[in-house]
């Protein structure tokens, strides 16, 4: 199963740039790289998935380096509300065995003013 | 569209009384669905997942279990109580990609 390792917690200001980055040096070749956003007592959300280079939509980017031992969850100008603990997970969905797909701490991000 | 179901929302347990949690999806056939664990400040913890009715893999050695005797219904269960056992449950459900979708929660306290 391929762990992942991630910042404990993350300090940031309203309109800077957060990154994220998460450690997966067991990451098999048939992994995707996931992450999701929770807010207190909901469950988490999808926030984007990649398996190499880079990966763009409205919410972030994903950045994943040739050998895809780690990753980084780009945040462009963080408001308030992007406070909420990140996660990061690698799994393969096509595989058939939904076990791998383990959830860890998670990166608490806090925004201020 | 997809949606996901959890009741109860909120739920206040003595130890050593049974549970029952029920998470149901609608709009979707044949999901991958999950139940998980948070407790207070903690990660999620996978405790169950199954691949189709019937079929049930635990993650996670427990006085807890789940079941599947519907397509798109998923319980999660307990005999006995613990303390131990408070925490948000979460059920959720993905299709082909691991993209998984969360319902909103119970949350459970066990006095």
């Amino acid at each position: 199963l391929a762990k992942t390792t991630q910042p404990i917690s993350m300090d940031s200001y309203e309109g800077q740039e957060v990154n994220i980055t998460c450690s997966h040096n067991n990451i098999a070749t048939n992994d995707y790289i996931t992450w999701y956003q929770q807010f207190p007592s909901q469950g988490p959300r999808f926030i984007i998935q990649g398996y190499k280079t880079k990966v763009t939509n409205e919410v972030a980017s994903l950045f994943i380096p040739a050998d895809r031992k780690s990753s980084t969850l780009s945040l462009p100008r963080v408001s308030l509300s992007d406070t909420a603990v990140y996660y990061c997970l690698v799994g393969d969905p096509y595989g058939g065995s939904q076990g791998n797909l383990i959830f860890g701490k998670g990166t608490k991000l806090s925004v201020k003013p | 569209s997809q949606t996901i179901h959890q009741w109860p929302a909120t739920l206040v347990q003595p130890v050593g009384s049974p549970l029952s949690l029920e998470c149901t999806v609608e709009g979707t056939s044949n999901p991958n669905l999950y139940w998980y664990r948070q407790a207070a400040g903690r990660g999620l913890q996978l405790l169950f997942y199954s691949v189709g009715i019937g079929q049930i893999s635990s993650e996670v050695p427990q006085n807890l279990s789940a079941s599947r005797p519907q397509d798109r219904q998923f319980i999660l269960s307990s005999k006995k109580l613990l303390l131990s056992d408070s925490g948000f449950y979460l059920c959720a459900w993905s299709a082909l990609s691991n993209e998984q979708f969360f319902g909103p929660g119970t949350r459970l306290t066990v006095l």
